[in-house]
Order: structure tokens, then C-alpha cells, then sequence
């Protein structure tokens, strides 16, 4: 079945780059999302990817695919302090229309 | 404002009481969701409906009741069979056109 696996927690500091990594199971999944989540609160899609790209930039965010490994990332540049929040990855297949998430890693990030 | 509305946002329930949490959205999507929340566990699909009148199991369905009679509303219930209901429920959508899952912000539920 669908798995898609995160390291629970990120710690980092003010400024430094964060990458968050996401592992996946279904080799049929076409669209591979980030989602961020503010304590308390819903989540909110940060950006997507397609699966026959390898890369996606918006801003200070960088996505990379590795299909063969099946193996997402997210790479975020001059991490600030509003960063901190939990983000997840998710997997969806087009012949369905449900999106499968990981487990969130949450992000700390220290002054 | 466009969006998906939750209510309550926070909810006690005694143990052996039914809850029903309120899904409303207006944003004209076909296909709705729930999604519970729990700690180190991530989100896992509880139930999920593409079109009025028809709604799916997802992972989680166990203890757990939904109905679609409208487009734009998807209450779910919890009812006394789910052995361990405390936990952060949330609701989305999606377009049939769309790739994003929008959220609403979340209810959450505390049995006591």
C-alpha cells in the first residue's frame, strides 16, 4: 500500500537553510505536495510537484525529486523564525482523488 | 471569503456520547474529506466523498459515520464505538480541476 515516511523533527538555526526529506512508496504517484501546518490551525499547500520533474522553485523554496529513489525534498532558504511549523509531505495518484501524508516534521527554528 | 468552515473548534465529549463536527465550504468542490490528526501519526483518511449522496471509507473509518446530502456540507460523526476518539479532526476539499487540498482550521475534539 501507500507509505510515505518523515524524520519527526528539524532543529535550525535563524538564517541557515532547512531541508526537510520525505520518502515514498507508490511508484504510480503523480503529484508529490508540501503542505504547512501553524499550531492550531489547518493546513496550507506550500507547493507542488509534478512527477516528471525533478525540481521546483518558488522563492526560498526549493522542491527536488528523486524518482528513482523515491525521495522528495524541501529546501528552505534563510530560514526565519515564521517558519516554524510543522510540514507535510503527501503523495496522490491520479486515479485517485484522496492525497496520502506523512507524518509531518516539525520545524523549530532559533533566533 | 471563499473557504471551508469547522465547527466547533473545541469540543468535550463524555465518554458513550455521539459528537457530530460541521464541515461547510463554499468554494463549489465536489469532493470533500476528514482527516484526523494525532501526534507522530501525521493525518490519516477517515472518509471521503466525491459527490453528493456517495462518500467512501478511507483508513480509519471504524467508529466514525458521515452523510452528504448537500454539496457544500460533510458532518461527520464520532460515535460512542470509537475507542479512542480525543484528537485534532480536520476537514478538507478539493476541485475536480484543482490540485490543491484546501483546509479547514481544524476542530478538536477531547473526551473525557
Amino acid at each position: 500500500g501507500e507509505d510515505v515516511e518523515q524524520s519527526l523533527f528539524l532543529s535550525v538555526r535563524e538564517g541557515d537553510s532547512s531541508v526537510i526529506n520525505c520518502t515514498y512508496t507508490d511508484s504510480s504517484s503523480t503529484y508529490l505536495y508540501w503542505y504547512k501546518q501553524e499550531p492550531g490551525a489547518g493546513l496550507q499547500l506550500l507547493t507542488y510537484i509534478f512527477s516528471n520533474m525533478d525540481m521546483k522553485q518558488d522563492q526560498r523554496l526549493t522542491v527536488l525529486l528523486n524518482k528513482k529513489d523515491k525521495h522528495l525534498s524541501l529546501r528552505i532558504a534563510d530560514t526565519q523564525t515564521g517558519d516554524s511549523a510543522i510540514y507535510f509531505c503527501a503523495e496522490q495518484n491520479t486515479g485517485f482523488q484522496k492525497l496520502v501524508f506523512g507524518t509531518g516534521t516539525r520545524l523549530l527554528v532559533s533566533p | 471569503d471563499g473557504g471551508i468552515t469547522q465547527s466547533p473548534k473545541y469540543l468535550f465529549r463524555k465518554e458513550g456520547q455521539n459528537v457530530t463536527l460541521s464541515c461547510e465550504q463554499n468554494l463549489n468542490h465536489d469532493a470533500m474529506y476528514w482527516y484526523r490528526q494525532d501526534p507522530g501519526q501525521g493525518l490519516r483518511l477517515i472518509y471521503y466523498s466525491q459527490i453528493v449522496n456517495d462518500f467512501q471509507k478511507g483508513d480509519i473509518a471504524e467508529g466514525y459515520s458521515v452523510s452528504r446530502e448537500k454539496k457544500e456540507s460533510f458532518p461527520l460523526t464520532v460515535t460512542s464505538a470509537q475507542k479512542n476518539p480525543t484528537a485534532f479532526y480536520l476537514c478538507a476539499s478539493m476541485g475536480t480541476t484543482e490540485r490543491e487540498l484546501f483546509f479547514g482550521e481544524g476542530s478538536r475534539l477531547t473526551v473525557l
